[in-house]
């Protein structure tokens, strides 16, 4: 079974600065896929961005890029340039047969 | 494109009675489906997954016949919450994926509905 870890529960950023959130994983398998989901108070969940663990190259989605260490088994995200609308829970995911594994989630809040 | 839809949003009964919720692929025909439970502040929690025409297969500790599962349509899942209680009101969402080999969105990514919040009094 795989086992996705995110150990800080909880994380602040001021308006305009970085945040930096932790994920890592637990799998056998070599061919998978990551996620990171954004869980605003909607809680309509919402792709953030997506990882092939095949692809060496970290994924970037505007202010949205990831630090993706295979053989770590790492997975974070760093948030650019915080806005208000990033205040969200943050969910990383593991998915290699379309049956995601989600970590307990990261509540980020943003200080004006 | 990739649209999801769960109904209803909101929903209260009373304990004892049973409620169904829907979850739709909108655009795009979903073989498989998921659905989570999710507690105040907590992560999703898978609860079974339903493929078209075939039982739904649910995860170790979740009661099949308390929650029922049917995936009729390449389009349509419902998940009925019989003879609710209390300790079953809870923030259920489903997710989908499109035919194998298509992908829509990329591949391995899932689309999830709004979710839908059960309060059984």
């Amino acid at each position: 079974a795989q086992t996705v870890t995110q150990s800080q529960p909880e994380m602040s950023v001021q308006e305009a600065e970085t945040v930096t959130l932790s994920c890592t994983y637990d799998t056998s398998e070599s061919d998978y896929y990551l996620f990171w989901y954004k869980q605003p108070p909607s809680r309509q969940m919402i792709l953030v961005i997506r990882q092939e663990a095949y692809k060496q190259q970290n994924a970037t989605e505007n202010r949205f890029s990831v630090n993706f260490q295979k053989a770590a088994k790492s997975f974070s995200l760093k948030i650019s340039d915080s806005q208000l609308g990033d205040a969200a829970m943050y969910f990383c995911a593991y998915n290699n047969d379309y049956k995601l594994s989600f970590g307990a989630g990261t509540t980020v809040t943003v200080r004006a | 494109g990739a649209v999801v839809s769960q109904h209803p949003s909101w929903v209260i009964c009373k304990s004892g009675t049973s409620v169904k919720i829907e979850c739709r692929s909108l655009d795009f025909q979903a073989t498989t489906m998921f659905w989570y439970r999710q507690f105040p502040k907590q992560s999703l929690m898978l609860m079974a997954t339903s493929n078209e025409g075939s039982k739904a297969t649910y995860e170790q500790g979740v009661e099949k016949d308390k929650f029922l599962i049917n995936h009729a349509s390449l389009t349509l899942s419902t998940l009925t919450v019989t003879s609710a209680h209390p300790e079953d009101s809870s923030f259920y969402i489903c997710s989908a994926r499109d035919l194998p080999g298509l992908a829509v969105g990329g591949a391995g990514e899932l689309f999830f509905g709004e979710g839908s919040r059960l309060t059984v009094l």
